[in-house]
């Protein structure tokens, strides 16, 4: 079965510093991942996508890479700010079309 | 624009009372709707998801159920709550978009959550 897991549970970075949150995967046939950020007592929000065809995508601060070799992906932000202080989730849309989500890395920006 | 509400935000209910949480979409026509749930500092579990109309697929086995009267409105019901019933209930939406060969993109966006605390 398909499963998302995230390496560390929670990361603390000095704000002005970059911010790399990883996720790995066990379906190789899997095509899209998004990572959504959910700030406290709120509803998860979609930060970013990848397709299975890139290997990088930028948005606005934030860069995903994706690693189909070892089945991994991860979440840069760049110059990390104390609103970025969140949880944030790696999900895979899998093959049957419903994502499944990993587990979450708590981020905390100290000031 | 699309948006998505949910209501109540914060529910507190006694243990083997009914429950009825409704959610609406608008914007968007034959969405994808989802119910979840997310236990304390947990990731997120799915525990419905409809295709349409009249459309419900259970994920787990639960003395939940959901119903789609509307093709925007999506509801998660219990007739008599358990204490692990408590959780944050997320309900999402999704319109897929067809990818390359079989492959499809399912871009969920989510509703603001509500508290469930059964005591």
């Amino acid at each position: 079965g398909e499963s998302v897991g995230l390496h560390l549970p929670t990361l603390s970075v000095q704000e002005g510093d970059n911010s790399i949150i990883n996720c790995a995967y066990s379906n190789s046939a899997s095509d899209y991942f998004i990572w959504y950020k959910q700030e406290s007592g709120k509803g998860p929000q979609f930060i970013i996508d990848i397709r299975s065809n890139m290997d990088k995508r930028q948005g606005q601060r934030v860069t995903v890479l994706l690693n189909k070799t070892v089945k991994h992906l991860s979440l840069q932000i760049a110059a990390t700010q104390p609103g970025d202080s969140a949880v944030y989730f790696c999900a895979d849309g899998g093959s049957q079309g419903n994502l499944i989500f990993g587990k979450g890395t708590k981020l905390s920006v100290k000031p | 624009s699309q948006t998505i509400h949910q209501w109540p935000a914060t529910l507190v209910q006694p243990v083997g009372s009914p429950l009825s949480l409704e959610c609406t979409v608008e914007g968007t026509s034959n969405p994808n709707l989802y119910w979840y749930r997310q236990a304390a500092g947990r990731g997120l579990q799915l525990l419905f998801y409809s295709v349409g109309i009249g459309q419900i697929s259970s994920e787990v086995p639960q003395n939940l159920s959901a119903s789609r009267p509307q093709d925007r409105q999506f509801i998660l019901s219990s007739k008599k709550l358990l204490l692990s019933d408590s959780g944050f209930y997320l309900c999402a939406w999704s319109v897929i978009r067809a990818g390359q060969g079989a492959s499809s993109y399912n871009e969920q966006f989510f509703g603001p959550g509500t508290r469930l605390t059964v005591l």
